[in-house]
């Protein structure tokens, strides 16, 4: 199973919004509604951002959001914060009972 | 909810180690639970998922037939045993509670490192 393609940095400056795409195939997300987002900030574990494609779980601003089209994901961040600057991967479950990580995305706050 | 990984450590290649990871703060033995590991400087790869009761598990490729996940549900501790380790089995490893149906991981321990070297 390979990793599901991710841009390998976004930047963008303090208020603005950027979009993190994540590209798999007709095994996972295009056929799943079970893509999850997570954030990690270095030396850090990595944090829930969004699930089953869209759901914020409790806690997790919401100027994070999720959607899909087809076999890509998408994670839009909002009101963009310095906080905000982190790796970032998405995730999918495929028709093979596994699961697969995307490549991940650094994101730069400017 | 904490998750506190041990069991790391130096080791040759094909020689074996196990993981555990205590678990507090919640239910336990309801919850399906998932192993995921990070090389140095590279991305989250996952790793194993086992069921809430033990009773299904799922592997990478990569590690099928090598890597074991099992579950002590009376002792709060899931474990990963790793069998004829190989270089590219160096990583930090995670354990990760699973949520609702397993397909994501909603609470995420600190990691253990695993280095193998000859």
């Amino acid at each position: 199973q390979s990793a599901l393609t991710q841009p390998a940095s976004v930047s963008g400056s303090p208020g603005q919004s950027i979009t993190i795409s994540c590209t798999g195939t007709s095994s996972d997300i295009g056929t799943y509604n079970y893509v999850s987002w997570y954030q990690q900030h270095p030396g850090k574990a990595p944090k829930l951002m969004i699930y089953d494609v869209t759901d914020r779980p409790s806690g997790v601003s919401n100027r994070f959001s999720g959607s899909k089209s087809g076999n890509t994901a998408s994670l839009t961040v909002s009101g963009l914060q310095a906080e905000d600057e982190a790796d970032y991967y998405c995730s999918s479950y495929t028709s093979s009972n596994t699961f697969v990580f995307g490549t991940g995305t650094k994101v730069t706050v400017l | 909810v904490q998750l506190v990984e041990s069991g790391g450590g130096v080791l040759q290649p094909g020689r074996s180690l196990r993981l555990s990871c205590a678990a507090s703060g919640f239910t336990f033995g309801t919850y399906a639970m998932h192993w995921v590991r990070q090389a140095p400087g590279k991305g989250l790869d996952w790793v194993a998922l086992i069921s809430s009761d033990g009773s299904n598990n799922y592997y990478a490729d990569s590690v099928k037939g090598r890597f074991t996940i099992s579950r002590d549900n009376s002792k709060n501790t899931l474990f990963l045993q790793m069998n004829s380790l190989r270089a590219d089995d160096t990583a930090i490893y995670y354990c990760a509670r699973a949520g609702v149906r397993g397909v994501y991981r909603d609470s995420w321990g600190q990691g253990t490192l695993v280095t193998v070297s000859s």
